[in-house]
């Protein structure tokens, strides 16, 4: 069964503490791996989408990378605001709608100053 | 920033009654999807919407369920006859393209009695 699975399931950083989330992903055919940053009671807010082994995307603090079965979350010199759940997702491989999406669990990151 | 909106935020209803969520997407998208988070749980793909019909639908969007897109800015999905297990926050999403990168609306958390 094609998975997406995420860790850790939680990670407590100091403020400017780096460190990596891992995505696991087991669906063939990859065709976008998706970041999502989700705060309490809020829905997924989109980072970064991945296409392909080698790609890396940044934004601020964040970098994504993409390997042919994994995929990290890279975040360097975290802040507190970047406290969040961080969420990954693959396109449903048997679907052909791309907005059709498989998320894992998350990993919920604490970021204390 | 154009964004998703969501209305209610909350609505708690008595198992077996009607609700209808509202959303209403970005202006300029032309792909409209629901999902579902059960406390704790992943988030979940329940349909698509395009060009004036559902493109697809995932195993837990059954007889019960239903969208319509009545005017032209609203995307509302019904449930019928609700059930305890319903109770959930459910998301609108919608893209300019059908593809992954999806904005979500804030949520309407549904609790069933």
């Amino acid at each position: 069964e094609d998975q997406v699975t995420q860790s850790p399931e939680a990670l407590r950083l100091q403020e400017g503490e780096s460190s990596s989330l891992n995505c696991s992903y087991t669906v063939s055919g990859l065709r976008g791996l998706f970041w999502y940053r989700q705060d309490p009671g809020k829905g997924p807010e989109f980072l970064f989408t991945l296409y392909s082994a080698g790609e890396e995307k940044e934004k601020e603090r964040l970098k994504a990378t993409l390997t042919k079965k994994e995929s990290f979350l890279h975040i360097t010199a975290p802040k507190p605001e970047d406290s969040a759940t961080y969420l990954c997702a693959v396109h449903d491989p048997g679907s052909s709608n791309t907005g059709k999406l498989i998320f894992g669990q998350g990993t919920t990151l604490q970021v204390k100053p | 920033e154009p964004e998703v909106t969501q209305t209610p935020s909350h609505q708690v209803t008595q198992m077996g009654q009607e609700v209808i969520l509202r959303c209403v997407p970005i202006s300029n998208h032309l792909y409209f999807y629901w999902y579902r988070q059960i406390l704790g749980q992943k988030v979940e793909f329940l349909v698509s919407f395009y060009n004036n019909e559902i493109s697809e639908k995932s195993e837990i969007f059954d007889d019960q369920f239903s969208v319509e897109r009545p005017d032209g800015s609203n995307f509302t999905l019904k449930i019928r006859s609700t059930k305890l297990e319903d109770s959930a926050m459910y998301f609108c999403a919608s893209s300019v393209r059908g593809s992954g990168e999806l904005f979500f609306g804030e949520g309407s958390r549904l609790t069933v009695l």
